[in-house]
């Protein structure tokens, strides 16, 4: 089955700078991969997603690029602001197996 | 439009205990799942539907029931409770089980098992 591997486990930014935030996975054929975002107390809900036949998408100060050869795929924060703190999950789906999810990133914003 | 909803959002079990989570969507999906998440261990697939009638086992489903009668509902039954089920539970919904198509999760319901 799929592997997604996600780093780091935690990251600490100074408010406004970037945040980068990694994912790797191993099935080739997976060709859907999503982000979502986990306030605390809450569900999950999705930022940003990529297919496979696309390298890079972005959406405001959030963007996600995407490496098949590599098999891997980033989230990149810009500028980034307090509400930004959160956990952050990535996933790789291939279709009729649903999605694996990473461990997940705990991003602390600091003022 | 509620979504997913799941209830209790907090529960305190015995050892040997069952329960019922409810989950129900008012978004006529046919995809809908339970995943557990555990500190470090992100979000596990315990079981899954791709509509009424038809559930599979994901990844962690020991210890676990689920069945789908109808579209909305999807109930998981943990039938005799350990503590090693304690954990916080999410239900999702999807419009079908295909890439790309958005799942939506609930709030989580909190099972303690003392």
């Amino acid at each position: 089955g799929e592997n997604v591997e996600q780093h780091p486990s935690t990251l600490s930014v100074q408010e406004g700078d970037s945040a980068v935030i990694k994912c790797t996975y191993s099935d080739s054929a997976s060709n859907y991969f999503p982000w979502y975002k986990q306030e605390l107390g809450k569900g999950p809900q999705l930022i940003i997603d990529i297919r496979s036949n696309v390298g890079e998408k972005k959406d405001q100060r959030i963007a996600v690029t995407l490496n098949k050869t590599a098999k891997h795929f980033s989230l990149h924060i810009t500028e980034t602001q307090p509400e930004d703190s959160a956990v952050y999950f990535c996933a790789a789906e291939r279709g009729a197996d649903g999605l694996t999810f990473g461990k997940g990133t705990h991003l602390i914003i600091q003022p | 439009n509620a979504g997913v909803t799941q209830t209790p959002k907090f529960q305190v079990l015995k050892t040997g205990q069952s329960m019922t989570l409810q989950c129900a969507q008012d978004m006529n999906h046919e995809y809908m799942s339970w995943y557990r998440q555990d500190p470090g261990m992100g979000l596990r697939l315990i079981h899954y539907s791709v509509g009424a009638g038809i559930t599979d086992q994901g990844e962690v489903p020991n210890g676990y029931n689920v069945s789908r009668s109808t579209t909305e509902d999807f109930p998981l039954r943990l039938l005799s409770a350990a503590p090693s089920q304690t954990s916080v539970y999410f239900c999702a919904s999807s419009y079908s089980l295909q890439a790309s198509n958005t799942i939506y999760f609930g709030e989580g319901s909190w099972l303690t098992v003392v």
